[in-house]
């Protein structure tokens, strides 16, 4: 069983504050990162699928940087808005995967206080 | 495009009843899973499928039985539920290529065993 972890697992932050959080994952045998957003009572929405070692991705306000050598993903938001609630969840993806089976982390949940 | 539907919504067994959950996605993609999502477990990939016909176990299996007859549907059965099978059930979907690509959600189906 592979170990990804996230921290924090929550995270309470006012509108207008920046913010970021941590997903860990083995160094060994890296081939893909990704993260999702999930809504409350939605379905995870893929946000990046990272590669490549000091990869950074952006999407609006938020952004994701990868160091697969010492494993671990950063993901930012900038100036955090109400709609920004949600659960982030990072998955790592190890090379010579039959499938593309992820194993997920266990979310950072982000609420927003307006 | 429908994306990644899946049938129930939400049910209600009694212990020892079955049931079939169906995900069908409209993709044309290779690759798809079901997972389960249970407080503070995030999600865990019970089975999963390369393709039509073919399908392999995923971290926790027990208890679950599917098939791929269809490229675009994937059955998840439950032969006898138990309450420990209580949870929310995702289906996903993702495409084969070069590239690690991201999964595809469905909205989940709510499943509660008295």
């Amino acid at each position: 069983i592979l170990n990804v972890e996230q921290s924090p697992q929550s995270l309470h932050v006012q509108e207008g504050d920046s913010t970021n959080f941590t997903c860990s994952f083995p160094s060994s045998n890296f081939y893909a990162l990704h993260w999702y957003r999930w809504e409350t009572a939605k379905s995870p929405e893929a946000l990046f699928v990272m590669t490549l070692n000091g990869d950074e991705k952006k999407k609006g306000r938020i952004s994701a940087t990868l160091n697969t050598k010492e494993g671990y993903s950063y993901l930012y938001i900038k100036g955090s808005q109400p709609e920004d609630s949600a659960t982030y969840l990072c998955a790592f993806l190890p090379y010579n995967n039959a499938g593309n089976m992820l194993t997920f982390g266990g979310g950072t949940r982000l609420m927003v206080k307006p | 495009n429908a994306g990644v539907t899946q049938t129930p919504k939400f049910r209600v067994l009694k212990t020892g009843q079955s049931m079939t959950l169906l995900c069908a996605q409209d993709m044309n993609h290779e690759y798809m899973y079901w997972y389960r999502q249970d407080p503070g477990m995030g999600l865990r990939l019970i089975h999963y499928s390369v393709g039509e016909g073919t399908t392999a176990k995923g971290e926790v299996p027990d208890g679950y039985n599917v098939s791929r007859l269809k490229k675009q549907n994937f059955l998840l059965g439950l032969e006898s539920a138990a309450p420990s099978q209580t949870s929310v059930y995702f289906c996903a979907s993702s495409f084969r290529g070069l590239v690690p690509a991201p999964q595809y959600f469905g909205p989940g189906t709510r499943l509660l065993v008295l």
